[in-house]
């Protein structure tokens, strides 16, 4: 079956780098049609799109971080990575990592989510 | 961006209730007679789960009491008999484009 599994830092300072893994079972990122996505919800708010990396490398970022994420796969650890630079308290989030069919597209998966808080 | 607007943001019901939850996208979300729109479920705590795909089609292992419909830029999310382990916030999402957008959630609360 299909799992994802969010890591990285709980706590990071205004202006450091967040660096958050997804690693994921069950599915492989070379399959045609697929995709890897982040998403994050601040504390009691809605729920926001930051970016998706597919299986034939391309990509696309939210708009309003586009100058600040970048977004990795290893195809071989089975993993994506997130890159956030120049965080602020208002990135603090729980950021979570979901599985894309292209083909239906939805987050039918989700990893169970991580907090990261951003604070000096 | 496609802007996804829910109303109401909040409602108040009961058990064995019918209600609907409304989205509206801010422009048309069809394209090839499929229609990109997603329903999602989320508890406290817990990530959100994928309730209804492309507007209706109900995900595997999802209560049929859980119906979507709509087109175009209106989309209804319809429980029919409402369990307590339904109350919950529901969000919207389009796929029909990136950015990918979510509504900005309904909460549903026990009367």
């Amino acid at each position: 079956q299909i799992t994802l599994k969010e890591s990285g830092p709980t706590l990071v300072k205004p202006t450091q780098t967040l660096t958050l893994t997804c690693t994921f079972s069950g599915f492989s990122l070379s399959t045609s049609g697929l995709g890897v996505a982040w998403i994050r919800q601040p504390p009691g708010k809605a729920l926001e799109w930051l970016a998706v990396i597919y299986w034939d490398d391309d990509w696309r970022y939210s708009p309003s971080l586009k100058s600040r994420v970048t977004i990795t796969k290893d195809t071989s650890k089975n993993q994506v990575v997130l890159t956030i630079t120049d965080m602020d308290p208002v990135d603090t989030a729980t950021y979570y990592c979901a599985h894309e069919d292209y083909g239906a597209p939805s987050f039918d998966y989700w990893g169970q989510g991580t907090l990261v808080t951003v604070s000096s | 961006d496609i802007q996804m607007t829910q109303s109401p943001s909040s409602l108040f019901a009961s058990v064995g209730d019918r209600v609907t939850i409304t989205c509206r996208a801010s422009e048309s979300i069809n394209s090839y007679l499929k229609t990109y729109l997603n329903w999602y479920q989320q508890k406290p705590g817990k990530a959100p789960k994928l309730l209804i795909y492309a507007t209706s089609n109900l995900q595997s292992g999802v209560p049929s009491r859980f119906s979507g419909g709509g087109s175009g830029t209106d989309f209804t999310l319809t429980i029919s008999s409402l369990q307590p382990e339904d109350f919950a916030t529901y969000y919207c999402q389009q796929s029909y484009t990136t950015p990918r957008t979510f509504g900005q959630g309904t909460k549903l609360e026990i009367k």
